[in-house]
């Protein structure tokens, strides 16, 4: 069964220092992979979309990696600010449908000041 | 505002009360989805739609019912509501005919069901 694992569950970290979360998935052929940031009541917004072929994908202060060979992706924010805290999920597309996506269970981000 | 719009936010109803959540999008999009969020579960897919009059299952149908009879409605049905079906359910959808995975997916802000 494909899964697709973070941890830690959750981070607490003053302003300003750089973070790194971690996304795990256990089959190599994943087709790309998405990370999403989730904010209290709200859905689910991306951020960064790495396609198989890519190795990362840099938006302002965030840029996500993809390693295949070793199945993780991580997701580095460079000076975090209280804003960034929010919950984090990385999703792949199942390997035997892609139509379909696998998510995380997602890491719980707070940023103080 | 490209958005996808899910009614009710909030519902709170008993077992066996047939309801409906309602997904619509202004994008045009062929591809939408229905999730669910459970604490240590993450999302889930429920059903998901490649475009009008195709739907498929994801990896938890049981008990849900949808339909894709116009591109932009994908409504999401609750015949009998029991309690296991009380959780955060979310709407999304993307464009393109590539897989879904392919295309950023736009989510809609939730609706949190409770069913007594």
């Amino acid at each position: 069964k494909q899964e697709v694992t973070q941890i830690p569950a959750a981070l607490s970290v003053p302003e300003g220092e750089n973070l790194v979360l971690n996304c795990s998935f256990t089959d190599s052929a994943i087709y790309n992979l998405q990370w999403f940031r989730q904010d209290p009541g709200k859905g689910l917004t991306s951020l960064l979309l790495i396609q198989s072929s890519q190795r990362e994908q840099t938006s302002g202060r965030l840029n996500a990696s993809l390693d295949k060979s070793s199945g993780r992706s991580t997701l580095y924010i460079a000076a975090s600010q209280p804003g960034d805290s929010a919950t984090y999920l990385c999703a792949a597309p199942s390997i035997y449908n892609t139509d379909k996506l696998i998510f995380g269970t997602g890491t719980r981000l707070q940023v103080f000041p | 505002e490209a958005q996808v719009t899910q009614n009710p936010r909030y519902l709170i109803t008993v077992t066996g009360k047939k309801l409906t959540v309602t997904c619509s999008q202004n994008m045009n999009h062929e591809y939408m989805s229905w999730y669910r969020q459970d604490p240590g579960l993450g999302l889930r897919q429920i059903y998901y739609s490649m475009n009008v009059e195709v739907t498929d299952k994801g990896d938890v149908p049981e008990g849900y019912k949808v339909s894709r009879k116009e591109k932009r409605n994908f409504p999401l049905i609750l015949e009998s509501p029991s309690p296991n079906q009380t959780s955060l359910y979310f709407c999304a959808s993307s464009s393109g005919t590539a897989p879904p995975g392919a295309n950023v997916l736009t989510f809609g802000a939730g609706s949190r069901l409770t069913v007594l």
